[in-house]
């Protein structure tokens, strides 16, 4: 299975910065990389697939880029409501595999 | 819009089987351009794909769990289901179904809200 790996578990920040949050696969999955963001007690929420193509509905400061096995989220300027935990997703090779979660808290 | 909403036991013994249904709302199950997927959430939040099915009919599992899954749809109903077989505390978990699109690589755009499964005696 492709191991994918967030190097953060945690990190926190404050309300307008820019953060960044990294994933990497153990091998090459080209661009079929995956961000969901999950809020305490509801679903994960698809934000970014195929690396950098935004969800409908996903406000634009998020954004997402990187290919082979090194992958960056960007919120451009966190607000309130983008603190939760993040989580990627990578869909290269079955079984689809999962990184274990980046927490954005408020600093 | 689509909906999708799990419904089944949330405590199951050891050694049983866990079933668990997934009802989609929405108009989309029935077009054939999705996947229909089960994820499921450990309590340390760990994330693992468990397999899809397709209104074809269509399956493919997750290989750790290939001996004990089966996940089938019922086209005149708008659900699809899991099974899984032997269950032990391990599989303790909340149990999400999710839309699969296929283009771009393959992602889950919609999610039911999650239902707690318990494996205890």
């Amino acid at each position: 299975d492709i191991q994918m790996t967030q190097s953060a578990s945690s990190l926190s920040a404050s309300v307008g910065d820019r953060v960044t949050i990294t994933c990497r696969a153990s091998q090459n999955i080209n661009r079929y990389l995956n961000w969901y963001q999950q809020k305490p007690g509801k679903a994960p929420k698809l934000l970014i697939y195929a690396a950098s193509r935004l969800q409908s509905g996903v406000p634009s400061r998020f954004s997402g880029s990187g290919s082979g096995t090194d992958f960056t989220l960007t919120v451009s300027s966190l607000q309130p409501e983008d603190f939760a935990i993040y989580f990627c997703q990578q869909s290269f090779i079955t079984p689809w595999t999962f990184g274990q979660g980046t927490k954005v808290e408020i600093k | 819009q689509v909906q999708l909403q799990e419904s089944g036991p949330g405590l199951v013994k050891p050694s049983q089987t866990l079933s668990l249904t997934c009802t989609v709302s929405g108009g989309s199950f029935s077009s054939g351009a999705y996947y229909w997927n089960w994820v499921r959430q450990f309590p340390g939040q760990g994330l693992e794909w468990m397999g899809y099915t397709h209104y074809s009919g269509t399956t493919y599992y997750n290989p750790s769990l290939k001996s004990r899954i089966t996940i089938s749809v019922d086209r005149s109903s708008n659900q699809f289901s899991l099974k899984l077989t032997s269950v032990t505390a391990a599989d303790t978990a909340v149990y999400y179904c999710a839309r699969g699109p296929q283009q771009l690589g393959f992602y889950f755009d919609s999610w039911g809200q999650g239902t707690l499964v318990t494996v205890s005696s």
